[in-house]
């Protein structure tokens, strides 16, 4: 099945600098996922966006739906040792739409 | 706290025996979804379900079967486990009457098969 684009498959940061990750399709989306993955858990959702060109924040997590709706990214800003863990971006096409899933970004935070 | 529950964190199972995963979810949702993922490949679809009794292949159903018989419950069924199939097994549920499309996940069972 089809698969969002997300590279690099990992990112080695220091604590305290910010970080961002994309995430790129050659479909349209009307929805745009981000989760977040702890070691050893189940992904749990950081955010949602429903409209093209849409910034969102939680915290210091922010996140945009691009304006071509076939792509978005997800910035976090003054990173910490619990950031670690993998970054999913997730694309839907409408409510009883299967989600299109990337493969995952691993982040490492460095202390 | 609402919540998917994956009976096992870890198992491990003999190649040729019959596994069964099985996954509640206390939401009302319509739909439940398994996935696996292993290193590199993200996660992959195995079988989902829309409604009870109701089940949809997904991209890599071979070696797997599925039984929603109610609307909270849906297991996965490795008909005859084999090394191949050791991995982390992810169950999700979704509605698409409410919320973000957003699917919620358990917190996964680590299959080893020997």
């Amino acid at each position: 099945g089809q698969q969002l684009n997300q590279s690099p498959q990992s990112m080695f940061i220091q604590e305290g600098e910010d970080v961002s990750m994309n995430c790129t399709s050659s479909s349209i989306f009307n929805t745009w996922l981000w989760y977040k993955q702890d070691p050893g858990e189940g992904p749990v959702l950081l955010i949602a966006l429903y409209k093209a060109g849409e910034l969102t924040s939680n915290g210091r997590l922010t996140a945009q739906f691009g304006i071509t709706r076939k792509d978005s990214f997800l910035n976090i800003s003054a990173s910490i040792p619990s950031d670690v863990g993998i970054y999913f971006c997730a694309g839907s096409t409408g409510a009883n739409s299967k989600l299109t899933f990337g493969k995952g970004i691993t982040l490492s935070v460095r202390p | 706290d609402v919540k998917v529950t994956q009976s096992s964190r870890y198992l491990v199972k003999r190649t040729g025996e019959k596994v069964f995963l099985e996954c509640v979810q206390d939401m009302d949702h319509e739909n439940m979804f398994w996935y696996r993922q292993d290193p590199g490949l993200g996660l992959r679809l195995i079988y989902f379900s829309y409604d009870v009794k109701m089940k949809e292949k997904g991209d890599i159903p071979e070696g797997y079967s599925v039984s929603r018989e109610k609307k909270e419950r849906f297991s996965l069924i490795l008909e005859s486990a084999s090394t191949n199939q050791t991995s982390m097994y992810l169950c999700a549920s979704s509605s698409p009457y409410r919320g973000n499309y957003g699917y919620t996940f358990g917190s996964g069972t680590r299959l080893t098969v020997v």
